[in-house]
């Protein structure tokens, strides 16, 4: 049984730079999720996927963020002219939409920006 | 704007007491979830309360829900030192996206 994993798991790039980080999801969910979370803080919602559909972006995403699911498997998301205040850890997690949309977390991708 | 809210924010007990971990929110909900964080680490689904529930247990953790006043409280019994972790309450208010609160963090002193 894997869980969802993600992709880098560290990422220490310039300012300026485009990231793209990834998640495969469990592989029966058809929920996938993106949060974002700063120290000291919960985590907060950014976007979501049910199957290949984005339903949902949080006012937090900015136009150089954008998120795809393109099969509904594995999702993308892609940080254009990185700033020094994107830095933080962006989490992945996944549900079945049908079991109460239960979230399981992956590990998180650690971005840097110098 | 963070919904849910827990309290206390630091929590440092001794290797065997009980920690009781307290979370309000603010808005009606399909259900509630507790996650452990360790640090620098991704969060561990710890259990979901539905809304029509009042109590559950998985272990040793207990996990109340009153719907009246918004609340819901974690206790983890016998406590060990690798509880040591930030413990998170999120809501489901819609089915969809989960909002968390800033978290309690739980050290076990051994």
């Amino acid at each position: 049984d894997t869980g969802v994993s993600q992709d880098p798991r560290h990422k220490i790039t310039k300012r300026g730079q485009n990231v793209t980080f990834r998640c495969d999801p469990i592989s029966e969910h058809n929920r996938l999720y993106w949060y974002r979370q700063t120290l000291g803080q919960g985590p907060e919602f950014l976007t979501y996927f049910q199957n290949e559909a984005q339903l949902e972006k949080s006012r937090l995403l900015s136009d150089r963020f954008s998120a795809e699911r393109p099969k509904g498997s594995f999702s993308t998301l892609e940080i254009q002219r990185t700033e020094q205040g994107d830095s933080a850890m962006y989490l992945c997690a996944s549900s079945l939409v049908e079991s109460y949309n239960e979230q399981f977390f992956g590990p998180g991708t650690r971005l840097t920006v110098l | 704007s963070q919904q849910g809210e827990e309290d206390p924010q630091a929590l440092s007990i001794q290797e065997g007491e009980n920690a009781t971990m307290n979370c309000s929110y603010k808005t009606s909900i399909n259900n509630l979830q507790w996650y452990r964080q360790n640090s620098g680490r991704g969060l561990v689904h710890l259990i979901l309360i539905r809304s029509n529930e009042r109590e559950k247990h998985s272990g040793r953790l207990r996990v109340t829900l009153d719907t009246s006043k918004k609340s819901s409280s974690l206790l983890i019994t016998a406590s060990r030192a690798a509880d040591t972790a930030s413990y998170f309450c999120a809501t489901d208010a819609d089915g969809s996206r989960l909002t968390f609160g800033e978290g309690t963090q739980l050290t076990v002193n051994p």
